[in-house]
């Protein structure tokens, strides 16, 4: 049972434009949400978070939205770049970490 | 760097053996994380420990252990190894247990090869 989903395993973006990740979960009870991005052969890094009590949290290129109502975040990251071909994890806290499958995004330049 | 060191780097070993992943958290970070990732899996929650003692438990095998020593680094022991037990284990390091607000500090992993 997966509480914390990532349904799409890849996304291909142009260079410059937006690219938009998604996650949902199921537990109403995580109380905090995190992107994690991982590039091959290293440790997942963290990128920016949200508490529940926020529902857009911005850092640079990079801002996270999170609609409570719906279980939903995204991360959305502008202008794109090619330094951001990466796997990106979501994750929800609430007794513990739980991370989503990931998503592998492709900026194309 | 996180600050996060993991040994090995490489392991590779038969079915039916033993072995140790080492983790040493960042300076100062009292809580330590182990996480598994199969080819192509998100990353799974084994387990938590906070300042030596056991905290949270994931989907952690009986045939898996860990330990958090007093100096803080951990240990996590795997034994009859089977290959599916073939994957990339992450050790990660917080400065508080889980549900504080802190991320985690991820290390570069341990590659598992089970022959």
């Amino acid at each position: 049972d997966q509480q914390v989903k990532q349904n799409s395993p890849s996304l291909s973006v142009q260079e410059g434009r937006i690219s938009i990740l998604n996650c949902d979960y199921t537990n109403s009870m995580f109380d905090y949400f995190l992107w994690y991005k991982k590039y091959p052969a290293e440790g997942p890094t963290f990128l920016i978070s949200i508490s529940s009590i926020k529902d857009k949290n911005e850092d640079g290129r990079f801002t996270v939205f999170l609609n409570k109502s719906a279980k939903h975040l995204s991360l959305h990251i502008v202008p794109s770049q090619p330094g951001d071909s990466a796997v990106y994890f979501c994750a929800a806290v609430g007794q513990n970490f739980v991370f989503g499958p990931g998503t592998r995004l492709s900026v194309l330049p | 760097d996180s600050g996060v060191t993991q040994t090995p780097k490489h392991l590779i070993t038969a079915t039916g053996q033993r072995v140790t992943l080492r983790c040493s958290p960042r300076s100062g970070d009292l809580s330590v994380y182990w996480y598994q990732q199969s080819l192509d899996q998100g990353l799974q929650f084994l387990i938590q420990y906070y300042n030596g003692e056991e905290r949270a438990k994931g989907n952690i095998l009986e045939r898996f252990s860990a330990q958090q020593f007093p100096d803080l680094h951990s240990e996590l022991n795997l034994s009859s190894l089977e290959l599916g037990d073939s994957a990339l284990y992450f050790c990660a390091s917080s400065a508080r247990t889980s549900g504080g607000y802190n991320e985690q500090f991820f290390g570069p992993g341990t590659r598992l090869t089970v022959l």
